[in-house]
């Protein structure tokens, strides 16, 4: 099973700001095939990039997936207020699926 | 557009169970991997099964293998999470989300199963 290590736990981050997600994996994810979703309170899921830097249909490009092998960044570049919540890596290379813990931008 | 809305979700004493549906629409669901995805109160997400878009192959993550059985009806576009011997550890929302090449691009609003201790 691929374990998917998020960091930081909680990013402060003040509107208009960029921030920068981490994700590790404990071992390498194959095809890049990482993803990166968006959680807002009370609501489901949203993927925003896949395939490491493939950014999702309607996500802004203010977001921006980056990484390979074990090591995944995803960057939030002038955050606004719609941009906060909690992200989660994900990998679907191999099976279990398995998600990051989270990290939440507030 | 493709939408996914969940059902079924209730309060179930331990070891009972539980049916989940999934009504599909605005795809071509016989295509389509799908999968469900639950998250605990105030925890993360947790991959639980996936169904290829014949029923052919299913998956499931350990801790609800051989509790849990997936099935799906086509031509009804509905997707099933049949759940027995349910305990705590089962509480959550459960999401039914499309796969396209196993990224998990569309999510539904999730249905909510408690199960007391």
């Amino acid at each position: 099973e691929i374990v998917l290590t998020q960091s930081p736990g909680t990013l402060y981050v003040s509107p208009g700001e960029g921030a920068t997600l981490y994700c590790r994996a404990s071992q390498s994810v194959g095809h890049n095939s990482l993803a990166w979703f968006q959680q807002k309170p009370g609501q489901s899921p949203r993927l925003l990039v896949y395939g490491a830097s493939t950014r999702a249909a309607g996500i802004p490009d203010r977001f921006i997936g980056r990484g390979s092998g074990a090591d995944f960044t995803l960057t939030i570049s002038g955050l606004g207020p719609e941009d906060f919540g909690i992200y989660y890596c994900q990998q679907y290379s191999s099976l279990p699926r398995t998600f990051g813990q989270g990290t939440k931008v507030e | 557009e493709v939408h996914l809305v969940e059902s079924g979700g209730n309060l179930v004493q331990p070891g009972g169970s539980l049916r989940l549906s999934c009504s599909a629409s605005g795809f071509n669901f016989y295509n389509y991997d799908l999968t469900w995805v639950r998250q605990a109160p105030g925890k993360g997400l947790e991959w639980v099964a996936t169904i290829d878009p014949y029923a052919t192959r299913k998956y499931y993550v350990d801790s609800v293998q051989g509790r849990f059985t997936l099935s799906r009806d086509n031509a009804g576009r509905s997707l099933y999470l049949q759940m027995n011997n349910l305990t705590d550890e089962d509480t959550a929302i459960y999401y039914c989300v499309r796969e396209t090449f196993g990224v998990l691009d569309s999510w539904g609003q999730g249905t909510l199963v408690t199960v007391p201790s």
